[in-house]
C-alpha cells in the first residue's frame, strides 16, 4: 500500500530534549515536506526537500532541522525543543510528474512541557 | 505573494441540508487546486482536486467543487450533507513552478447538526 509513515503519533517531551521524527515513504516521490497544523493557521510548511541531499525552508524553519540521505526517508528534528513547537505535524511526499498532489502521513501530535 | 483565503472559519449547518465552503486564492504562477477533509485526530484526506480541464470536479462522498478562473474561486459544494461530514476542510494550491509549493488556506469547520 502506498504510504507516508510518520513515527510517533504522540509525544511528549520536556523543553530543551532534542528529539526526532521519523518519516518515511513507499512511492519513490522525488517531493517532501513538513507541516505543522495549529488552530485557524491552517498547515504551515516548516522544511521541504526536492531529491536527495536537497533541503530548503519553508515559512516557517526556525528551531527545526531536515535532512534527505535517503529518498524515501525525511527525519524532522528539534534540537532543543520548546513550548511554542506544540503542534501537530504532517509529513506528506509528491512527485510532481504524476499532478496526484500530495500524500500525507497520519500526524505527530508534540506536545512540549 | 501566493496565498488562500478560506472566508469562513465554521459553518453550521442542519442534516441533509446543503453547503458551500468558499475557497479564493492568490498566485502569481498557474497552480493546481485541491480539497482536503481532516476528521477529528485523523490525518489529511485528499477529497477532490483540479488540475485542468473541466471547472466542475466531483470528488469523493458526494462534493463538488468549480474553478473560477476569473474570480480565483475553488467552492466546495454537497448538495444535502451527513453528520458523518462533521470535520475540518482544507483548501490549498500547489504551485506549478519549480518549487512545486502546496500552500493551505486556515481551514473550515464543518458542523452538521441532526
Amino acid at each position: 500500500e502506498a504510504q507516508v509513515t510518520q513515527n510517533p503519533r504522540y509525544l511528549i517531551t520536556v523543553t530543551g530534549k532534542k528529539l526526532t521524527v521519523t518519516c518515511s515513504q513507499n512511492m519513490n516521490h522525488e517531493y517532501m515536506s513538513w507541516y505543522r497544523q495549529d488552530p485557524g493557521l491552517g498547515l504551515r510548511q516548516i522544511y521541504y526537500s526536492m531529491n536527495v541531499e536537497v533541503t530548503d525552508k519553508g515559512d516557517v524553519p526556525e528551531g527545526y532541522k531536515v535532512s534527505r540521505k535517503e529518498k524515501r526517508n525525511f527525519p524532522l528534528i528539534l534540537e532543543s525543543p520548546s513550548p511554542n513547537q506544540t503542534s501537530l505535524y504532517f509529513c506528506a511526499s509528491s512527485s510532481p510528474g504524476t499532478s496526484h498532489g500530495y500524500t500525507f502521513g497520519s500526524g505527530t501530535r508534540l506536545t512540549v512541557v | 505573494a501566493q496565498s488562500v483565503t478560506q472566508l469562513d472559519s465554521q459553518v453550521p449547518v442542519f442534516e441533509e441540508a446543503p453547503v458551500e465552503l468558499r475557497c479564493n486564492y492568490s498566485s502569481s504562477v498557474s497552480v493546481y487546486l485541491f480539497w482536503y477533509v481532516q476528521y477529528p485526530n485523523q490525518g489529511l484526506q485528499l477529497l477532490l482536486k483540479y488540475l485542468s480541464g473541466s471547472t466542475l470536479v466531483k470528488g469523493i462522498n458526494g462534493f463538488e467543487a468549480e474553478f473560477n478562473k476569473s474570480q480565483t474561486s475553488f467552492h466546495l459544494r454537497k448538495p444535502s450533507v451527513h453528520i458523518s461530514d462533521t470535520a475540518e476542510y482544507f483548501c490549498a494550491v500547489t504551485l506549478m513552478d519549480s518549487s512545486y509549493k502546496l500552500i493551505f488556506g486556515s481551514g473550515t469547520r464543518l458542523l452538521v447538526r441532526p
